[in-house]
C-alpha cells in the first residue's frame, strides 16, 4: 500500500474560522511533510516531522500549527486564515527523513483550501 | 544555489506521438533524481527515480534518462495517451538533505486526440 490519504478534499472557510486538516500513511514512512501548492507553483515545504518530532519549519506563520500524534497521522491545524493562504495543501510522507539513495516521497491527494 | 529548471514551460501534442521532457540542475551534492506527475488538482505521483550511477529508468511508456556529468536529465513519453495530459516535475534531492527537495517548475503538457 503506496497511499497517502488527506481530508477533507475540499475546505472553505473564514477568516475567523479553527480548521484542521488530515493526513495518514500505513506505509511505516517515520517522516511526513506538509507543502502548500498556489496553481501552476511547485510545491514549497511548510514543515517536517521526522520520527513524530518537528525537524523543519520554513518559517511559517503561527496561524498554521502541525501536529503529530503518531508516525501514521500528521495534521496542520488552521486559525486566523488569510485569503492568501488559499491554495492546495499537500501531505507527504517518506521511509526516512536523513540524506538516503533512494528516499521517495510519496505524496496525498491534496487538500484545495479556500478561505473567505 | 541549488536550482532545477525545467523546459518547455508548456507542450501540446497529439496523441499518439512522442515527447520529451527536459530538466537541468545545479544540485550539489547530488543524491538524486525524480520525475513526478500532476494531475491538475491533485498530488504529484512518482515516475521514476534515478541515482548517480544510474543512466536510465522505464516505467511503462515513461524512460527518464540522466547524465550526471552534465547535470541534465530527460523524460521521453512514448505513444502519448489523452490521461497523459499532466504537469510533470522534475525533483532532486540534495546529499546533505533528502527532506529539502528541489522541485522545478514543471511542464505541463497537453495531449490533444
Amino acid at each position: 500500500d503506496t497511499e497517502v490519504t488527506q481530508t477533507p478534499k475540499h475546505l472553505v472557510m473564514g477568516m475567523t474560522n479553527k480548521k484542521s486538516l488530515k493526513c495518514e500513511q500505513h506505509m511505516g514512512h517515520r517522516a511526513m511533510y506538509w507543502y502548500k501548492q498556489k496553481a501552476k507553483k511547485p510545491p514549497e515545504l511548510m514543515f517536517v516531522y521526522s520520527y513524530e518530532k518537528l525537524s523543519i519549519n520554513e518559517s511559517v506563520p503561527s496561524r498554521f500549527s502541525p501536529e503529530c500524534p503518531n508516525s501514521s497521522l500528521l495534521n496542520l491545524h488552521l486559525h486566523a486564515l488569510q485569503p492568501e493562504d488559499s491554495a492546495l495543501y499537500l501531505c507527504a510522507s517518506s521511509q526516512v527523513g536523513t540524506a538516503s539513495g533512494t528516499d521517495t516521497q510519496y505524496f496525498g491527494p491534496g487538500t484545495r483550501l479556500t478561505v473567505l | 544555489k541549488n536550482q532545477v529548471e525545467q523546459s518547455p514551460q508548456s507542450l501540446i501534442i497529439l496523441e499518439g506521438k512522442n515527447c520529451t521532457l527536459q530538466c537541468n540542475y545545479t544540485v550539489s551534492p547530488f543524491s538524486n533524481l525524480r520525475w513526478y506527475k500532476q494531475d491538475t488538482g491533485r498530488g504529484p505521483v512518482s515516475l521514476t527515480i534515478m541515482t548517480f550511477s544510474e543512466n536510465t529508468k522505464s516505467n511503462g511508456r515513461y524512460t527518464a534518462t540522466l547524465d550526471a556529468d552534465t547535470k541534465q536529465s530527460s523524460l521521453h513519453i512514448t505513444a502519448s495517451q489523452l490521461s497523459d495530459s499532466a504537469s510533470y516535475i522534475c525533483v532532486v534531492s540534495p546529499y546533505s538533505s533528502a527532506s529539502k527537495i528541489i522541485f522545478g517548475s514543471g511542464t505541463r503538457l497537453s495531449i490533444r486526440p
